[in-house]
């Protein structure tokens, strides 16, 4: 069955450090991955997605993530946090049309406490 | 403004009673799906429509009913069946039934006591 690893359930950083928020997937399909983040009690924002093409994708407040198609994996980077960075993170994945049930498959979200 | 509202914020009731959360989108996105979240859990389905008058158990559906009488609302309706129903819960939707891409509602928080 397909399933999403986050390796990390809580990472603390200083401000202006660099980050990488780790996701793995398990799948024996080809997959279209996303990343979103949720601010306290607010509903889940699209960071970034892959869906095709290049490998390192680049999304919304300076974040990026690179799909590693060997190793099932899809890390988050940012090369210097803010404090307003300071969220949760959902890494999930869909198999597309005819798999996953047309539905996202979640991983149980990666705490991102940055502090000053 | 397009988008999707989850009414109310914060939602209160005594444990036995049945309650409704709403869920309406203007995006003209067939498919709806409603998930739950607690702390340290991510999101967990509970339910998915992807057409009107049609609709599909999650993983969580015990103790939880819906309804799709209209392509914009999709609401979820906690019984006093679901032994735990203090949760955030989200609604969410897509048009996209190649990558199924969700858009988010800003969610309700149910507190059960």
């Amino acid at each position: 069955a397909q399933s999403v690893t986050q390796l990390d359930s809580q990472v603390p950083v200083f401000e202006e450090a660099p980050v990488e928020l780790r996701c793995n997937y398990s799948s024996s399909v080809s997959v279209y991955l996303f990343w979103y983040v949720q601010y306290p009690n607010q509903g889940l924002q699209l960071l970034l997605k892959y869906l095709s093409g290049s490998t390192l994708v680049k999304g919304i407040n300076g974040f990026e993530a690179e799909f590693n198609k060997s190793q099932t994996s899809f890390h988050l980077r940012k090369p210097s946090v803010h404090i307003s960075d300071t969220a949760e993170y959902f890494c999930a994945v869909s198999e597309g049309y005819g798999g996953s049930q047309g539905n996202l498959i979640f991983g149980k979200g990666t705490k991102l406490s940055v502090k000053p | 403004d397009g988008g999707i509202t989850q009414s109310p914020k914060y939602l209160f009731r005594k444990e036995g009673q049945n309650v409704t959360l709403s869920c309406e989108q203007n995006l003209n996105h067939d498919a709806m799906y409603w998930y739950r979240q607690d702390p340290g859990q991510g999101l967990r389905l509970i339910y998915y429509s992807q057409i009107v008058n049609d609709f599909q158990k999650g993983d969580i559906a015990e103790g939880y009913s819906v309804s799709r009488e209209k392509k914009e609302s999709f609401p979820l309706t906690v019984t006093s069946a679901q032994k735990n129903p203090t949760a955030f819960y989200l609604c969410a939707t897509t048009s996209d039934t190649v990558t199924y891409e969700q858009y988010f509602g800003p969610g309700t928080r149910l507190t059960v006591t």
